[in-house]
């Protein structure tokens, strides 16, 4: 049960767009449709941004979209603000009752 | 609305037992499970596992296997988190949250395990 791979650090500026891959295997991004990322601000409780790959809860910006292409699920965070400066999990079933999140990547406003 | 509230942060010596404990409200206890989720000093969020709160069921992730206890009360609406033979690697915020159509929709405000000689 190996976390999956995310880029440690994405930066851009105020306006732009980013995007955060996050690379599993056969065994859990690939096959199961229960991908889902948060947004942790230090000192904070982790907040759900995105879940089933690509659905927004209520009362999360439409500027946070995901997506998913074989075995990897993507983030992007259209429109970069300042607030959106923080570090970012991504989170799938792996099978056998078990999770796994992603090795967490730290997103700067430059 | 729902909440869950964890239990005060605790300070621990080697070898010795935590267990954390979560309240939920505002929403029906036995129709979502808890997950447990911690992160070490600079390090990432770890899952540890999942509970059940109608049937008691269970999912530990491997590393803790053997460790970590996962229960609840549901006359009280609250969930427990119980990791035994601590050691300084443990030392961590420990989260529980609402699980929910494989995601973790609302979570507590998490709770200091300090473990230290």
């Amino acid at each position: 049960q190996s976390a999956l791979t995310q880029p440690a650090s994405v930066s851009g500026s105020p306006g732009q767009s980013i995007t955060i891959s996050c690379t599993g295997t056969a065994s859990d991004v690939a096959i199961y449709n229960l991908v889902s990322w948060y947004q942790h601000h230090p000192g904070k409780a982790p907040k759900l941004m995105i879940y089933q790959f690509i659905k927004r809860p209520s009362g999360v910006s439409n500027r946070f979209s995901g997506s998913k292409s074989g075995n990897t699920a993507s983030l992007t965070i259209s429109e970069l603000q300042a607030e959106d400066e923080a570090d970012y999990y991504c989170y799938s079933y792996a099978g056998g009752d078990l999770f796994v999140f992603g090795t967490g990547t730290k997103v700067t406003v430059l | 609305q729902v909440q869950l509230v964890q239990s005060g942060a605790e300070v621990k010596k080697p070898g010795a037992s935590v267990k954390v404990s979560c309240k939920a409200s505002g929403y029906t206890f036995t129709n979502n499970d808890i997950n447990w989720v911690r992160q070490a000093t600079g390090q990432g969020l770890e899952w540890m596992g999942w509970m059940n709160p109608k049937s008691g069921n269970t999912g530990y992730a491997q590393k803790f296997q053997g460790r970590v206890s996962m229960t609840r009360n549901k006359s009280i609406t609250t969930a427990y988190m119980e990791l035994s033979s601590l050691r300084s690697e443990d030392t961590a915020v420990y989260y529980c949250a609402r699980g929910n159509d494989g995601s973790s929709d609302y979570w507590g405000q998490g709770t200091l395990v300090t473990v230290s000689s």
